[in-house]
């Protein structure tokens, strides 16, 4: 069975621009969560989108958005980059929901210059 | 305001020895709590998880326990391995499948052979 598969793996922008990230979850898997990871705050929920509604959301501005497809993809993008946009975003999927165990692609390292 | 804690950055062990992480959680509304790992240029990967009407759960060498009036669960892994080096996040969750996971920050573990 294929795993969770993100990209661009590593991509790099400039303060202002706007950034598109793909997540395909495993097949069957119907919730896909969006996680950042930085250095100094370890993974921060950012949302979880479940049938192609968005469940739940973190605590991150509106520039951060996401949306999930009829066959389970999903996508996140944020607008107007900022330096502190810089991470690596991780997509993440599970059959049902955040039942415990979320299964993790590699991630998107993002820098923004 | 940080819901799950992690305040040891680095732990550094023998081969052969016991690794324990730890992990500390303010909410007392979690009841389910999960051992990711995470190696370089990889997702995290579930580990163990417990909940909170056990307060131990083994798995080979891992054993996480889980002290709900301290607020405290610890995974230790025996004996450790080199392969073990990674950075370990704790994560926890209300109830399993409807909210989002809690990570800490991150452990990171270093067994020198």
């Amino acid at each position: 069975k294929a795993g969770v598969t993100q990209t661009p793996r590593y991509l790099i922008k400039t303060r202002g621009q706007q950034v598109t990230l793909s997540c395909s979850p495993i097949s069957g898997h119907r919730s896909v969560s969006w996680y950042q990871q930085t250095p100094g705050q370890g993974l921060q929920f950012l949302f979880e989108y479940f049938s192609e509604t968005q469940r739940n959301k973190g605590n991150f501005p509106g520039r951060f958005s996401g949306r999930q497809f009829s066959n389970s993809r999903s996508e996140m993008n944020v607008s107007t980059l900022e330096l502190g946009d810089s991470a690596l975003y991780l997509c993440a999927s599970s059959p049902q929901g955040q039942t415990g165990e979320l299964f993790f692609g590699e991630g998107s390292r993002l820098t923004v210059l | 305001d940080q819901q799950v804690k992690q305040n040891s950055p680095s732990l550094s062990v023998q081969e052969g020895r016991i690794s324990i992480l730890n992990c500390d959680y303010t909410n007392s509304m979690f009841d389910y709590f999960l051992w990711y790992k995470k190696y370089p240029a990889e997702g995290p990967t579930f580990l163990i998880s417990i909940s909170s009407i056990k307060d131990k759960n083994e798995d080979g060498r891992f054993t996480v326990f889980l002290n709900k009036s301290a607020k405290h669960l610890s995974l230790h892994i025996v004996p450790s391995q080199p392969g073990d080096s990674a950075v370990y996040f704790c994560a926890a969750s209300e109830y399993p499948g409807n909210t989002p996971l809690v990570f800490g920050k991150g452990t990171r573990l270093s067994v020198i052979a």
